[in-house]
């Protein structure tokens, strides 16, 4: 296993566009987690899932904001109709829950630029 | 709702200085704190985390943390730097109520002057 993969690594679009996000997590993880990282900023919860449910979802995603996680194992982002304020890392973390105990493994990121 | 401060946003250090990086969260239920770092082109790291137990937790390269429950901080020790301790690093908590959402501070660029 390879860690965390995320696809693609970076993306340069047009605002107005869609762009949509992959995330392989650890394969046992049933745990996964998007964030959002901005320049001088720690990363921004967005939302989580557990297998395949979403259990909680940020203020900070809007409608133009969709996640799925179909099958409990690989999960999408999409971004409906940028806008350049979307601009930043796009950071998906899975982990395995343990007797209460729970540790992120990150990836790489996807960073979106949004002109 | 949760919050984390990380009261030093830049610290520029020579090597073999000592290292002590803030960190306070606010939630007054049980917590698992966490210290993570990103080193110049990588992605976020686990340096240490804290779960219950000996409030001093050890983690990778020579780096420490306690736990201190009445002053609601968790702030990250190194008792003499490297050059390749230059990084970016980040507080972390997440409570143990069954949500586990991390929540993170806003990150200290830690730079050490070789």
């Amino acid at each position: 296993d390879t860690g965390v993969s995320q696809n693609p690594r970076h993306k340069i679009t047009k605002r107005g566009q869609n762009v949509t996000f992959r995330c392989d997590p650890i394969s046992e993880h049933n745990r996964l987690y998007w964030y959002r990282q901005t320049l001088g900023q720690g990363p921004e919860f967005l939302t989580y899932f557990q297998n395949e449910a979403q259990l909680e979802k940020s203020r900070l995603l809007s409608d133009r904001f969709s996640a799925e996680r179909p099958k409990g194992s690989f999960s999408t982002l999409e971004i409906q109709r940028t806008e350049q304020g979307d601009s930043a890392m796009y950071l998906c973390a899975s982990s395995l829950e343990e007797s209460g105990a729970n540790v992120l493994t990150f990836g790489a990121g996807s960073r979106l630029t949004v002109l | 709702a949760q919050s984390v401060s990380q009261h030093n946003h830049h610290v520029i250090l020579s090597e073999a200085a000592s290292l002590e990086l803030g960190c306070n969260y606010s939630y007054g239920g049980t917590v698992n704190l966490f210290w993570y770092v990103q080193y110049p082109g990588q992605h976020l790291q686990l340096l240490l985390k804290y779960f219950s137990g000996d409030p001093l937790v050890k983690g990778i390269k020579g780096f420490e943390a306690e736990f201190i429950k009445s002053k609601f901080s968790f702030n990250l020790r190194k008792p003499s730097v490297q050059w390749s301790d230059t990084a970016e690093y980040f507080c972390a908590v997440t409570d143990t109520s069954g949500t586990y959402k991390y929540i993170f501070g806003t990150g200290t660029r830690l730079k050490v002057l070789a």
